[in-house]
């Protein structure tokens, strides 16, 4: 079932900006999980964050958790055209269910 | 490890022909996923498996549809007859737990299309 939505639901941007993007769940969960979809492919793990972390970094993306607000960021800096694609976010809990919520963030980064 | 396999990548089939999609999960991962992408619907769970038994299975749309683990290393989801509202793109992921926690991977997707 799903938990939450991510928005905006579509960000469009110039090349160089910063781009946030934000999800939203329901229920406790043992962590997040931030995935990639570039248009006709699959779905690329980005980055994970555990329930008991706050902030997250794996190159120009920065990822934020808010249990207590049950909602999470994830932040691209300095972006770049190949980074054209929506982003999707995932909850695990503790028993290993995965659910992916939303229809995502379409993101445009205009050259 | 070659990731999550799925074959075929594109299937083209006429309506009310059955149709098999394949899955390799990453070894040693004990959940499998399958899911379904359409623009109208976006990603849709339908079913999920624990240790090769199903335990989820509500998100399958209709009896036509069934999906089958026979060992930790297969898995399959047959849609039997199929019809031309069945045209997605199928995903298969497995899950497998990490120091940070369960996380999830995704094959990249079996493209149905049903004339």
């Amino acid at each position: 079932s799903q938990q939450g939505e991510e928005d905006p639901q579509a960000l469009s941007i110039q090349e160089g900006e910063n781009a946030t993007m934000n999800c939203s769940y329901k229920t406790s969960i043992n962590n997040l999980q931030w995935y990639r979809q570039n248009s006709g492919r699959g779905l690329v793990h980005l980055i994970l964050i555990r329930s008991n972390e706050r902030e997250k970094h794996s190159g120009r993306l920065r990822v934020t958790l808010d249990t207590s607000k049950k909602s999470s960021s994830l932040l691209i800096t300095a972006s770049r055209a190949a980074d054209t694609a929506s982003y999707f976010c995932a909850t695990a809990d503790n028993y290993g269910q995965n659910f992916v919520f939303g229809p995502g963030t379409r993101l445009s980064v205009l050259p | 490890d070659a990731g999550v396999i799925q074959s075929p990548r594109h299937e083209v089939t006429e309506m009310g022909q059955e149709v098999t999609l394949r899955c390799k999960p990453i070894s040693g991962h004990d959940y499998l996923f399958w899911y379904r992408q359409t623009m109208m619907r976006g990603l849709e769970l339908l079913i999920y498996f624990n240790n090769n038994v199903p335990i989820d299975d509500s998100g399958m749309p209709e009896d036509r549809f069934s999906a089958k683990m026979p060992n930790a290393s297969f898995s399959t989801l047959k849609i039997q007859p199929s019809e031309p509202r069945d045209s997605a793109v199928y995903f298969c992921a497995s899950t497998g737990w990490t120091s940070g926690g369960y996380e999830q991977f995704f094959g990249p997707g079996t493209r149905l299309t049903v004339l």
